[in-house]
């Protein structure tokens, strides 16, 4: 079955520090797809990135990072010089492509406090 | 840009009431889904929808159905609702199962007397 682990639950740093958030997948399937989405404390989920199995060049927007190491079964996501409006809960989530009826799996998110 | 809209962000409803949480998507996304969040436990699915009409169950089912009459609208349903279906209730739509970004509304805080 597929799972996501997000072993970070809560996260504090100060304002500027980087910080990179964990997201470790099982899946038995060759084709799937990786996302991170945003929570912030409005409550809708934002998509952040989509990566699929066979790409795992990392990418880079802005102050958002993503570094996609299939040899661990990793999608970890580093905000560089954090800033108070990076605060949110964070979200990796699973898709496999051959899994129709367990469309997306989640993880439990991590909680990012950004201090100033 | 895509719009999922749900029709309360907040609702206080007795144990026992039949309550009615409604999406509506601008879209033309097949794919309608229906999560919980809870602390601790990320976002698990109720049940999603790939085309008019059509549902599947998802992870945690049990006390709840769903409606779709129309392809742009997806409704969940508590017939007999319970305090521990106490929630965060989240809609989301997509063009296509597996590969395509799930959009979500902002959300219902449900709680349950």
């Amino acid at each position: 079955a597929q799972k996501v682990t997000q072993a970070q639950t809560e996260i504090s740093v100060v304002e500027k520090e980087d910080v990179t958030l964990d997201c470790v997948y099982e899946t038995r399937d060759t084709t799937y797809y990786l996302f991170w989405y945003k929570q912030p404390p409005s409550g809708e989920l934002v998509f952040l990135i989509r990566r699929n199995s066979f790409d795992e060049q990392n990418e880079i927007s802005g102050r958002y990072s993503w570094n996609f190491q299939k040899s661990t079964s990793s999608f970890n996501f580093t905000i560089t010089a954090s800033q108070v409006v990076d605060s949110a809960v964070y979200f990796c989530a699973l898709s496999e492509e051959g899994n129709y009826g367990q469309n997306f799996v989640f993880g439990p998110g991590t909680r990012l406090s950004v201090l100033p | 840009d895509v719009k999922v809209t749900q029709s309360s962000r907040y609702l206080v409803k007795r144990t026992g009431e039949k309550v009615f949480l409604e999406c509506v998507q601008d879209m033309d996304h097949e794919n309608m889904f229906w999560y919980r969040q809870d602390p601790g436990l990320g976002l698990r699915l109720i049940y999603f929808s790939y085309d008019v009409k059509m549902k599947e169950k998802g992870d945690i089912p049990e006390g709840y159905s769903v409606s779709r009459e129309k392809k742009e609208r997806f409704s969940l349903i508590l017939e007999s609702a319970s305090t521990n279906q106490t929630s965060m209730y989240l809609c989301a739509s997509s063009a296509e199962l597996a590969k395509n970004i799930q959009y979500f509304g902002a959300g219902t805080r449900l709680s349950v007397l």
